[in-house]
């Protein structure tokens, strides 16, 4: 199956400071990419779909100036959480959908980023 | 309003035995994808189904679609520790459309 990776697996940082998830398509094209919010035992959070060359879209309740989000190339989408706070201290994770031939709507998901903000 | 209903949100069995979760919906769904993640890591595709009444089968895992494509299973036989997860279900209604997530099932086998 296709390879989506997240980087940094890990992270932890101060509060007010600004922190840089990056999610990559490594074998595929994706036009379109995927964040997400993930607290503990629950389900995925859709924050915002990420397309290349345009604004990312924004779900209700997700602050835009918040959660930067930049798809700057059909491979590679960042997430930046700015000033962060310890109530941003989650599981995030990206997801990319293959748009070729065939495709059914599967997403490839990347290993995700455990942000700890103190 | 929950677009898809998993059932049920929680399972603890013992190794060897059979379950099945459950994926519901009023709405119909062009396809229908389940996740399995294990804990600190993103999830993994397990499977498609897009055809109504589509039987899959993936070593002990046994994946169907509804008739109507509005319903998912998921089933497993003698299932084993390794099994242990979240499985999700995830769909989409109409191609481009937004994919849409349950809750989940969070699995527990006890060995």
């Amino acid at each position: 199956g296709a390879v989506v990776s997240q980087h940094p697996s890990r992270v932890i940082c101060k509060s007010g400071t600004s922190v840089k998830i990056e999610c990559r398509s490594l074998d595929f094209q994706a036009t379109t990419m995927f964040w997400y919010r993930q607290f503990p035992k629950q389900s995925l959070m859709l924050m915002a779909t990420s397309n290349e060359g345009s604004k990312a879209t924004y779900e209700q309740g997700v602050e835009k100036d918040k959660f930067l989000i930049n798809h700057a190339s059909l491979t590679l989408s960042t997430l930046t959480v700015t000033s962060a706070h310890p109530e941003d201290s989650s599981f995030y994770i990206c997801s990319a959908a293959w748009g070729g031939p065939g495709n059914t709507g599967e997403l490839f998901f990347g290993e995700g980023s455990r942000l700890t903000v103190l | 309003t929950q677009l898809l209903e998993q059932s049920p949100q929680f399972l603890s069995i013992q190794e060897g035995e059979n379950l099945t979760v459950y994926c519901n919906s009023s709405s119909v769904f062009s396809s229908l994808q389940w996740y399995r993640q294990e804990p600190g890591e993103g999830p993994v595709l397990l499977v498609t189904v897009v055809t109504g009444g589509e039987v899959k089968k993936l070593k002990r895992l046994t994946f169907q679609f509804g008739d109507a494509r509005k319903d998912s299973s998921l089933h497993i036989t003698a299932a084993q520790p390794g099994d242990t997860g979240l499985y999700l279900c995830a769909g989409e209604r109409n191609r481009d459309d937004k994919i849409i997530f349950g809750k989940g099932t969070r699995l527990h086998i006890l060995p």
